[in-house]
């Protein structure tokens, strides 16, 4: 069974550039997350999606941030206009609420570098 | 979700067990531990879960103290491969689709 696919792995933009990351979930998984992880930190949260509803996106910098599912399989995450600060890695990850526990499965991350 | 304290690093020799505990003396009856590990360079990758009972699986066993205050993970052979940073994690039962809260971790080190 195919994992949670994220592209591009790696990006190197110069800031105030637009960028882009695409996430395929596991097949079947109707909850898909975004998480963003600072070099020497845990992930965070960014934005929870049931099927194609955002149920979460507390956490979200809306000012420059958007992400959309729209027909709730795939998911981009859009940074518009990138800053330094953004530099990271973009985690994207997906779980089924038929599974016990309700398992959540992570991709190998986009790792951007503003520059 | 119930906060968790790991410590922040830890040592195994090669071959040894390894043994990272977990305090969430505050979790609640319906509430989960998970356990994620994160080698460098990968997302992280899940590894075992218990509510109540002791879990075993290929990877590790998870060893849950009655009062479920604490918790366990055990690799029971490490290997190099093994070098991660392991997060432990409570999460909500009836919550399952929330999203996981993560801590910093516990660095652990396998040497040769």
């Amino acid at each position: 069974e195919a994992g949670v696919v994220q592209s591009p792995r790696y990006k190197i933009i110069e800031k105030k550039q637009p960028v882009a990351f695409w996430c395929n979930p596991i097949s079947g998984h109707n909850t898909l997350y975004w998480y963003l992880q600072n070099l020497g930190q845990g992930p965070e949260l960014l934005i929870r999606y049931e099927n194609e509803e955002a149920v979460d996106d507390s956490q979200l910098p809306k000012d420059r941030f958007s992400a959309e599912r729209l027909k709730g399989v795939d998911s981009t995450l859009k940074i518009q206009p990138a800053e330094l600060g953004d530099s990271a890695v973009y985690l994207c990850a997906s779980s089924s609420s038929g599974t016990a526990g309700n398992t959540i499965y992570f991709g190998e991350g986009s790792w951007l570098t503003v520059v | 979700d119930a906060k968790t304290t790991q410590p922040p690093s830890m040592d195994c020799a090669e071959g040894r067990a390894a043994n990272l505990p977990c305090n969430h003396s505050t979790i609640s009856g319906n509430e989960y531990v998970y356990w994620y590990r994160q080698i460098h360079s990968q997302g992280p990758q899940y590894i075992i879960h218990g509510l109540k009972n002791n879990e075993t699986n290929e990877m590790a066993s998870l060893i849950i103290t009655e009062d479920r205050k604490s918790s366990t993970l055990i690799l029971p052979h490490a290997t190099l491969r093994d070098t991660a940073v392991y997060y432990c994690i409570v999460r909500g039962r009836d919550t399952g689709r929330r999203a996981l809260t993560f801590g910093s971790g516990t660095r652990l080190q396998v040497q040769p």
